[in-house]
């Protein structure tokens, strides 16, 4: 079974700073990694995802994260807090390959982010 | 740009009543999903849906669950006898039938539909 925890329910953040949520798996298998945003009112969106190859992943609005398997770890990071990245983000893992596949999820990381 | 719809946004119904939650995917997605969060709790993975049958489900998808896509547009999500614990956002997501060499298919995700069971 396949599983994620996501350390810090809630993460505060000034505009500008750095922004770290943690993510940490566990997997039978090689895992698929995702990163995904919600904001408020709005469905779950891709931020950016880990299948094979490169372990540094970049996604959209400056995000990225690097898949650790030695750590099973997929932390995301955005090197400068913008006030639009105010939102909940989740962690999720599948073990399978696509094109049918389902997610589980983390428990998601609220951020909020100060003037 | 092409969005998964789902309506209705908020459904309040008594418990032991029926309720359909809809969702339209996107126009060429082939693979459908339903997934649910509890107030408080983790997404969890209701079933997924490809080709007019139930592809894989979940535990929490019993008897009370059925799914349907009753036309070419619409997916459906029925739910016979709500109980209390059935109170939670229920998302709908649909993906392209890619896979192999292919991009990864991404699933994408409606706004979500609260369903309260008093």
């Amino acid at each position: 079974a396949q599983s994620v925890t996501q350390l810090g329910s809630h993460v505060s953040v000034s505009e500008g700073a750095l922004v770290l949520l943690r993510c940490n798996y566990s997997s039978s298998v090689p895992p698929y990694l995702f990163w995904y945003v919600q904001y408020p009112n709005q469905g779950l969106q891709l931020l950016l995802k880990y299948t094979t190859g490169a372990t540094l992943v970049k996604g959209i609005n400056g995000f990225e994260a690097e898949f650790k398997k030695s750590e099973t770890s997929f932390h995301l990071t955005k090197p400068s807090a913008h006030m639009s990245d105010a939102a909940e983000y989740f962690c999720a893992v599948t073990p399978k390959p696509p094109p049918n596949y389902k997610l589980s999820f983390g428990a998601g990381t609220t951020v909020t982010v100060r003037a | 740009e092409p969005e998964v719809t789902q309506t209705p946004s908020h459904q309040v119904t008594q418990m032991g009543q029926e309720v359909i939650l809809r969702c339209v995917p996107i126009s060429n997605h082939l693979y459908f999903y339903w997934y649910r969060q509890i107030l408080g709790q983790k997404v969890e993975f209701l079933v997924s849906f490809y080709n007019n049958e139930i592809s894989e489900k979940s535990e929490i998808f019993d008897d009370q669950f059925s799914v349907e896509r009753p036309d070419g547009s619409n997916f459906t999500l029925k739910i016979r006898s709500t109980k209390l614990e059935d109170s939670a956002m229920y998302f709908c997501a649909s993906s392209e039938a890619r896979g192999g060499s292919s991009p990864y298919n991404e699933q994408f995700f409606g706004p979500g539909t609260r369903l309260t069971v008093l």
